[in-house]
């Protein structure tokens, strides 16, 4: 079945480490997004990729990095875990930035930070 | 800066309702808005995207309507079922110089009664 595919599902980390939660996406889209998700607050973007090659920094980058090497793969990296950091992640996908833009999402992951 | 507001945040009816959802956005220079669906520990399913050039979009017993001069979009759930419980929310896209944008309400979470 085409669509998103996020790992893992649900991470508990120390404060400190390093982490990388992984997207690939099997339907060929352009750009690609992640999101985190917290009560209260809504879904907001973290980091954009509008084609293969490039990023750029959404709502609340900083303490995340991420790159795309090619279209399917777009993995967000924490670098040094903190707490304010727990939260749930959601990838996603739109066909590109200038046409329909729907986007469709992952099952997400689910991290918290101790 | 675009805000969406999502009103009720929470809603309980009989199975058989017809139900409205409402979303609204202070900008009403979108460029599309989309409703999703989100089940618990899920991620979010596209419902229906309504471009800016549209009134309305429909699927099955699913309606929604857009008056961007308003900043104002509904979304009617027909025969309301208990499968429909879930939230749901809405997101507005705008375009800017380096791509395009999507805000996200916080959502009214529906619970549909036998």
């Amino acid at each position: 079945i085409a669509g998103i595919t996020q790992a893992p599902t649900s991470q508990i980390l120390a404060a400190g480490r390093r982490m990388t939660l992984r997207c690939t996406q099997d339907m060929r889209h352009n750009a690609m997004y992640w999101y985190r998700q917290d009560l209260g607050l809504g879904l907001r973007l973290i980091h954009y990729s509008n084609t293969a090659g490039t990023t750029g920094k959404g709502e609340v980058p900083d303490g995340y990095s991420v790159s795309r090497a090619n279209t399917d793969d777009f993995p967000l990296t924490l670098a040094s875990a903190v707490p304010s950091q727990t939260s749930v992640y959601f990838c996603a996908s739109s066909v590109g930035t200038g046409n329909t833009g729907e986007l469709f999402f992952g099952e997400g992951s689910r991290l918290t930070v101790l | 800066k675009q805000e969406v507001t999502q009103i009720p945040a929470a809603l309980s009816v009989p199975e058989g309702e017809n139900l409205v959802l409402n979303c609204s956005f202070t900008d009403s220079a979108i460029y599309n808005l989309q409703w999703f669906r989100q089940d618990p520990g899920k991620g979010l399913t596209s419902l229906l995207l309504i471009q800016s050039s549209q009134r309305e979009q429909t699927s099955g017993r699913l309606n929604a309507s857009l008056d961007k001069s308003s900043g104002r979009s509904t979304l009617y759930i027909a025969a309301s079922q208990p499968g429909d419980s879930a939230t749901y929310l809405c997101a507005v896209r705008v375009l800017t110089g380096g791509g395009n944008k999507l805000t996200f309400g916080t959502g009214t979470q529906l619970k549909v009664e036998l």
